[in-house]
């Protein structure tokens, strides 16, 4: 089974602060995905990685930054965590064309 | 822009019956299609995939994917309450590397 783990499940943090999201896998799969799922607008991707240091910006990748340092884990960092980034972030992967996998999801609540 | 089309529903099918879910998509270079399963407050799951025109089966699950009316179905036979969910229709672009979401349709069955 694949196994994708997200760090926290429910978060809340205050506008202006610098919000970190981990992603870790044990399956040593290429991609990994970050998105975000809003009532009414879906799940939208926001970034994904392909490499150990690689990344492309998905659909809406404004306020938000990702770090892959080492293959299993990937970072969704919110630069300065505003109301309108409250969500529910969820952090996928696959290998090599595969299906996408989705971890559990964290529920972020900015107030 | 590539667009994904599902009916929100909701979907009422009785218990036992045949339930539907249809989609629709707008870019014909697409490539791979799948089916995720979301239960209210879980992350998406993975239940069907297809990648060539025609019918895939995999126990009570049915997808059927037509290319050339961009068209792609998922039929869940002998209904049960817990097929109750949301399901969300992606479409996969560079592989499955990419993917776009469908809003999804929101399905009930009635015991």
């Amino acid at each position: 089974d694949v196994k994708v783990t997200q760090s926290s499940r429910y978060l809340v943090k205050r506008t202006g602060e610098k919000v970190f999201l981990e992603c870790v896998q044990d399956m040593d799969h290429e991609n990994m995905f970050w998105y975000r799922q809003d009532p009414g607008l879906g799940l939208r991707l926001i970034y994904f990685s392909y490499d150990v240091k690689m990344k492309e910006k998905g659909d809406i990748p404004e306020g938000y930054s990702v770090s892959r340092e080492k293959k299993e884990r990937f970072s969704l960092i919110l630069e300065s965590a505003s109301t309108n980034q409250t969500s529910m972030y969820l952090c996928a992967l696959s290998g090599s064309n595969q299906p996408q996998h989705f971890g559990d999801g964290t529920r972020l609540s900015i107030l | 822009q590539k667009e994904v089309e599902q009916n929100s529903g909701p979907l009422s099918v009785p218990e036992g019956a045949i339930a539907s879910l249809n989609c629709t998509y707008s870019d014909r270079g697409s490539q791979s299609f799948f089916w995720y399963r979301q239960y209210s407050g879980k992350s998406p799951e993975l239940i069907m995939f297809i990648y060539s025109n025609g019918d895939k089966e995999d126990g009570r699950f049915t997808a059927q994917l037509n290319k050339a009316s961009q068209y792609v179905s998922l039929l869940i036979r002998d209904s049960q309450p817990s097929d109750s969910a949301t399901y969300l229709c992606a479409v996969g672009f560079q592989g499955a590397q990419k993917l776009v979401f469908g809003q999804g349709t929101r399905l009930t069955i009635n015991p």
